[in-house]
């Protein structure tokens, strides 16, 4: 059985690094798949942050890019986000999740049991 | 930008017919997924390349599209139907998610 575990400071300050990663059981990185970042501030809807293919190609959301690396350890079996200069605008529940391509349009299968960043002095 | 319109809220008695709609540019050539998420919990996989039913997802959940709307839509809802859900889709390699819908069982 496939899980995702998110890992990480709670609390991060503001023009800080948010930093989080995503340990991954059930599952060999290096077998495939894209491995994705979602977050959902308070009271708010979804937001795709990017997503990694297992060779470490990179997608982000554009409106994002210019602060996001998303990198992939796969001798941990673990994918890992940095958001860099982060603001309270940032402060979010950070899921991580698999990112499915099977013969056809991409989806978000398994979901992390997220994890809640609060970016504050 | 592309973007997906979920109205916010959405209600309906047990057991009657629960319909939740995404509306974007050409959604129905998109594929659309639809994802449920209960208070305090992740979300939850429910229809996927617009009208596929994950294992273990009640066959009361099914999905349809056409032109630039894509349906959510519930047969017989039952109250652990209540919660938030959210439409995505993809638009030149980015996921795109709807602001969500809550759905009230009465």
């Amino acid at each position: 059985q496939v899980q995702l575990q998110e890992s990480g400071p709670g609390l991060v300050k503001p023009s800080e690094t948010l930093s989080l990663t995503c340990s991954v059981s059930g599952y060999s990185l290096t077998s495939g798949y894209y491995w994705g970042w979602i977050r959902q501030p308070p009271g708010k809807g979804l937001e795709w942050i990017g997503s990694i293919y297992h060779y470490g190609t990179t997608y982000y959301n554009p409106s994002l890019k210019s602060r996001v690396t998303i990198s992939v350890d796969t001798s941990k079996n673990q994918f890992s986000l940095n958001l860099y200069s982060a603001t309270a605008a940032d402060t979010a529940v950070y899921y991580c999740a698999r990112d499915l391509a099977v013969a056809g349009p991409r989806y978000f299968d398994l979901w992390g049991r997220g994890t809640l960043v609060t970016v504050s002095s | 930008s592309y973007d997906l319109t979920q109205p916010p809220s959405v209600s309906v008695f047990p057991g009657h017919t629960a319909t939740i709609t995404c509306s974007g540019d050409k959604l129905g050539d998109r594929y659309a997924c639809w994802y449920q998420q209960k208070p305090g919990q992740s979300p939850v996989l429910v229809i996927y390349q617009g009208n596929k039913r994950p294992s273990g997802i009640p066959e009361r959940f099914s999905g349809s599209s056409s032109g630039s709307t894509a349906t959510l839509t519930i047969s017989g809802t039952q109250t652990m139907d209540e919660a938030d859900y959210h439409c995505q889709a993809w638009d030149s390699g980015n996921a795109v998610f709807g602001g969500g819908t809550k759905l009230t069982v009465l």
